[in-house]
């Protein structure tokens, strides 16, 4: 799986758009864009995923580079929730549901009242 | 989304016993349900890989024989910490898809459970 970089925390205002990037530069071309999030002390939560296009869903929207090697999720309108450790994660989306994720380090996400 | 639920929650065990975690996939169906273990202020560290009805794929450095996993259905599958250590305190996180091609979602993690060996 392609090696992710991001940023080790990052503070966004309450009720602004929270921007988290993400690089992923050896992306292959069968590789999805995945983003999880992990409040403390609980179990990571998936967010979105992406392939090439830009997805938007209840959560967030993941805007993808043209050249695939970087990435942004964006949480619209961020709230004291959102605070948590947010994680993208790059691999090969198979269809049997035994492939594995591999976790970096992630961006800690404080969102100030 | 689907639901994994793990139990317990949290668990105090003394030092030389074992402790036994459930991972349930409630609305699912889940042929892999996937291990991890957290320590403070780090990552996620992928322990095993449990597979429905054969056993587990461990990763490199973890003692299969100290963290015995088992996956007797579907939707059931257990680590069992053995002969627990001050050491072993982790915070311990299951994860499992759907097995059904059609319905296949992306991975969904239990809450999680923190095990403190006194």
């Amino acid at each position: 799986d392609a090696k992710t970089t991001q940023p080790p925390s990052m503070d966004c205002a309450e009720g602004r758009a929270a921007n988290l990037p993400c690089n992923h530069s050896t992306i292959s071309g069968n590789e999805y864009v995945y983003w999880y999030r992990q409040i403390h002390s609980q179990g990571p939560q998936y967010i979105i995923h992406g392939l090439k296009n830009n997805e938007t869903n209840e959560m967030a929207s993941l805007i993808i580079t043209e050249d695939r090697k970087s990435s942004t999720l964006i949480l619209p309108h961020a709230t004291l929730r959102d605070t948590a450790v947010y994680y993208c994660i790059v691999r090969v989306r198979a269809n049997f549901g035994n492939e594995k994720l591999t976790f970096g380090t992630g961006t800690r996400l404080t969102i100030i009242p | 989304g689907a639901v994994v639920s793990q139990h317990p929650s949290w668990v105090i065990c003394k030092s030389g016993t074992s402790v036994k975690i459930e991972c349930r996939s409630l609305d699912f169906q889940a042929t892999t349900m996937f291990w991890y273990r957290q320590f403070p202020k780090q990552s996620l560290m992928l322990m095993a890989t449990s597979n429905e009805g054969s056993k587990a794929t461990y990763e490199q450095g973890v003692e299969k024989d100290k963290f015995l996993i088992n996956h007797a259905s579907l939707t059931l599958s257990t680590l069992t910490v053995t002969s627990a250590h001050p050491e072993d305190s982790s915070f311990y996180i299951c994860s499992a898809r759907a097995a059904d091609r059609a319905k296949n979602t992306e991975a969904f993690f239990g809450q999680g459970t923190r095990l403190t060996v006194v």
